[in-house]
Order: structure tokens, then sequence, then C-alpha cells
């Protein structure tokens, strides 16, 4: 089972629409977990980071799900610059690493 | 503020040769990690250095080796190069091992023919 899956999508929809899709990722023990947005044949940075009882930043809002081991990301009133690929990234206690998911494409159109 | 500076941008291999890829984290940063990422998926932790020290490995084989210098930048070297070695190479800087702060770099993009 793959550490981190996530919906490939891809996503389509109009401007100021609101998209939401999910992440699960497969180890409990998981700490820290991350949304990272990634333009195509750009470079990964850093949306958000998302705390056990969800946060918000702007038209952006995280949820985090223990029970479940799932990480959602909704998005508001859709701008066209939303289109990315958005990577969700979990990362174990003591870990090194950060484990990301294959990306969910959302494109945003007018 | 200079970025994660990474060189080449791109570059062309034959298979068997062997490539050497640099980094240069941000100013302060002590860490260095690199992954790799083949098209389509997301990226694979490949190493971590933090003070000239490699802290983690993933699953990649010896064919993948890395160092840290003094300065702190970073070079992530391949032997042996395989057709599967084609993805984009991206390094990350963060002051320390932990999971926040990282930057990344716009990576290689190695093509292996």
């Amino acid at each position: 089972r793959k550490e981190v899956e996530q919906d490939p999508g891809p996503f389509n929809v109009p401007e100021g629409a609101t998209v939401a899709f999910n992440c699960t990722y497969s180890n409990s023990a998981s700490q820290s977990f991350f949304w990272y947005r990634q333009d195509c044949r750009k470079e990964p940075k850093l949306l958000m980071s998302v705390y056990s009882s969800g946060n918000e930043d702007g038209r952006f809002t995280a949820q985090l799900n223990r029970a479940s081991q799932y990480i959602s990301l909704l998005i508001r009133d859709s701008k066209l610059s939303d289109s990315a690929t958005y990577l969700c990234v979990v990362n174990l206690p003591n870990d090194y690493k950060l484990s990301f998911g294959a990306g969910t494409t959302v494109t945003v159109r007018a | 503020d200079a970025g994660v500076t990474q060189s080449p941008t791109h570059l062309i291999k034959t298979r068997g040769q062997h490539v050497t890829l640099r980094c240069s984290p941000i100013s302060g940063h002590k860490s260095v990690s690199w992954y790799q990422q083949v098209l389509g998926q997301g990226p694979q932790f490949i190493f971590q250095y933090y003070e000239k020290e490699e802290r983690g490995r993933g699953n990649f084989p010896d064919r993948f080796s890395a160092r840290q210098f003094p300065n702190y930048s970073s070079e992530l070297n391949v032997n042996a190069l395989l057709l599967g070695d084609s993805a984009l190479y991206l390094c990350a800087s963060s002051f320390g091992t932990g999971p926040y702060g990282y930057t990344f770099g716009s990576g290689t993009r190695l093509t292996v023919v």
C-alpha cells in the first residue's frame, strides 16, 4: 500500500466554484501534514500546514481526520491562478523524509 | 535573498554514464534534502544531509550517492545511469532536520537516453 494516496483528478471547475479533494495516509503514526502546490514543470511550494483542529488560509481550508487517516483541502471561490497540482505530504515523528502523494490536478476554467 | 539554486537546469546523458547535480541552499540553512520526481508521480526522498552528515537515505540503489560541503552546498551523484533515472531532481533546504521550513529549488531535469 502506498504511504500517501490521492485522487489524481483532474478536477475541472469554473471560476468561482468550490472544489475539494482528499488524500489518505497509511501510517497511523504520521505526525505532520502539509499541502504543497506544484505548477507544471516547476518545484513544489508549501501551500499550508494542516493542523489537528483544521485551519484556513484565505480561500483554502485544510482538515485532518486522524481516525480515518485522511486529509482534505477545500478551495473556495476558485481563481484561474489556482490551476495546479496539489501534493499531499505527511511526515513521521523523527523521520527525515517528507512522503508525497502523486498529486491531484485542478484546472480552473474561465 | 537568493533561494535554493540548482545546477544544471537540464541535462541529457547516455545510459551507463555518470552525473553530478549541484545544490546551494538558502543562506543560513544547514540541511539539504534530495528528491526524485518521475513524471506523473510525487517526489521521492533520496537523501538528507545536515551539518555535512547523512541523516537519512531513501530506498534508492547504491548508484546514488551524495555529500554536503562545509558551506552546506551539496552534490548528488548517480553512477551507471539507467533510462529509469530520467526525472526531475529536486533539492530542498531547511534550517533543521524536521519537516518544517522546506524550500525547494527549481530542480534539474535529467534525461537518460
